[in-house]
């Protein structure tokens, strides 16, 4: 199916444990976003990538670490996992069609952090 | 700092109760506004995209409109199914996200 996939869907780790979440499109979207989605502040983007290689903070990066060596995927490690990483994890990506932006969003992620 | 903020929270409605739910948002320069449909447990799926005031864009029972501080999105003759979490965003350098309001139709 086209879209994108991500995985885990749900997840269950412990404080200071390593974990990755991964993300693939099946287009070719040169733009991929993380998010995370919390009661109270709405979806606030973590990381973003312009291309493969090409990666840049968005608006809460702290504990977070991202990579983009295939323009297909754009995985997202919390190097040090902590209670407040508790949320629901959304990866999009972006093209433009016709002059106008869409934005296309993952399935998510729901992870909790004991 | 850019700000986007949706009104109601949330809005109960009787099939066929046409309504209107609100977009406000500062930004320094608008590059696009957003709306998406977020179902429990789901993503948001994109629904329209909007760039200058005096737009429009229509899907089914959907309009979304652009003012220079705001956005509406109407819903005509709404039914149990259009029931869901609409979600407002602004772009300048990067998106900015409304709370959402969470839309009940009830049969």
């Amino acid at each position: 199916d086209a879209g994108i996939t991500q995985s885990p869907r749900y997840k269950i780790t412990e404080t200071g444990r390593q974990v990755t979440l991964m993300c693939h499109q099946t287009w070719s979207h040169s733009y991929m976003f993380w998010y995370r989605q919390d009661l109270g502040h709405g979806l606030r983007l973590i990381y973003y990538s312009a291309a493969a290689d090409i990666t840049d903070k968005g608006e809460v990066p702290d504990g977070y670490v991202v990579s983009r060596s295939k323009t297909e995927n754009f995985p997202l490690t919390l190097e040090s996992a902590t209670r407040s990483q508790t949320s629901v994890y959304f990866c999009a990506s972006s093209v433009m069609d016709r002059g106008r932006e869409t934005q296309y969003f993952g399935p998510g992620t729901r992870l909790l952090v004991l | 700092e850019d700000q986007v903020t949706q009104s109601p929270e949330a809005l109960r409605l009787q099939e066929g109760e046409s309504s209107s739910l609100n977009c406000s948002y500062t930004v320094s320069g608008l590059r696009g506004l957003f709306w998406y449909r977020q179902d429990p447990g789901k993503g948001p799926e994109f629904l329209f995209t909007l760039y200058s005031a005096g737009e429009e864009k229509e899907k089914e029972r959907l309009k979304a409109t652009l003012t220079k501080k705001e956005s509406f999105l109407h819903i005509t003759a709404p039914k149990p199914e259009d029931s869901a979490t609409y979600l407002c965003a602004v772009r300048d350098y990067k998106l900015s996200f409304g709370a959402g309001t969470t839309v009940t139709v009830r049969a």
